[in-house]
């Protein structure tokens, strides 16, 4: 089946550690996005890409880096730099262009510890 | 700016009550709209969707929600609820750029009273 995949579900990390969440579509989708949630503040986008080897900051892109060597992928790495980290991040994919939704992972949760 | 709104935070209907929430958006031309739900610890799941033509659209699980230009709304309506549409509802849009950036409101959190 196709479908979007996060792992790991559950992620603990120490302070000061980068950590890297995983992120693998197999719908042949363009575009790809993660947003982070937090209770009572919906989602904020923190970075997205529209195709390969390019990506744009979102909204809250401070302490997070990505990549997208391949068109299947798009870890996301969360830095030592980012000041409150613990949060459920969700990612999410979508043919790209116009008048196209977006499908979404099951999410990770990560708690800094 | 572009924005979408939905203005309740929390909603508490009974069980076999109807539901109505609220999404209105602020753009310059009418984007393509989108209602999604999440239940707890899980990833969002398309419930319908507004792209063009009928301005009330049927979706999943017994949901509509309809388009109104005039009002920039896009409302979610559902005649019975039952214990498990307890949940999180998102309304977004995809605002019809090169951008291409979905934009999500900040979601209303659905309780079912028995």
């Amino acid at each position: 089946d196709g479908g979007i995949t996060q792992s790991p579900k559950y992620l603990f990390r120490k302070e000061g550690q980068n950590v890297t969440l995983s992120c693998e579509q197999n719908l042949n989708h363009d575009a790809m996005y993660w947003y982070r949630q937090d209770p009572g503040q919906g989602l904020r986008l923190i970075y997205y890409s529209q195709i390969v080897n390019d990506f744009q900051k979102g909204d809250i892109a401070e302490g997070y880096s990505v990549s997208r060597e391949k068109k299947e992928s798009f870890p996301l790495t969360v830095t030592s730099a980012q000041k409150n980290p613990t949060a459920f991040y969700l990612c999410a994919s979508s043919r790209g262009g116009l008048s196209t939704e977006a499908f979404f992972g099951q999410g990770t949760r990560l708690t800094v510890v | 700016a572009q924005s979408v709104t939905q203005p309740d935070i929390h909603i508490t209907v009974s069980e076999g009550a109807s539901l109505e929430l609220r999404c209105n958006y602020s753009y310059g031309a009418t984007p393509y709209l989108f209602w999604y739900v999440q239940s707890p610890g899980q990833g969002l799941q398309l419930l319908l969707k507004y792209f063009s033509g009928d301005t009330l659209v049927q979706g999943i699980k017994g949901f509509e929600a309809e388009f109104k230009r005039s009002q920039s709304s896009f409302n979610l309506r559902k005649p019975s609820v039952h214990w498990s549409d307890a949940a999180e509802y998102f309304c977004a849009a995809n605002p019809m750029n090169r951008d291409d950036k979905i934009i999500f409101g900040k979601g209303t959190r659905l309780h079912i009273l028995p």
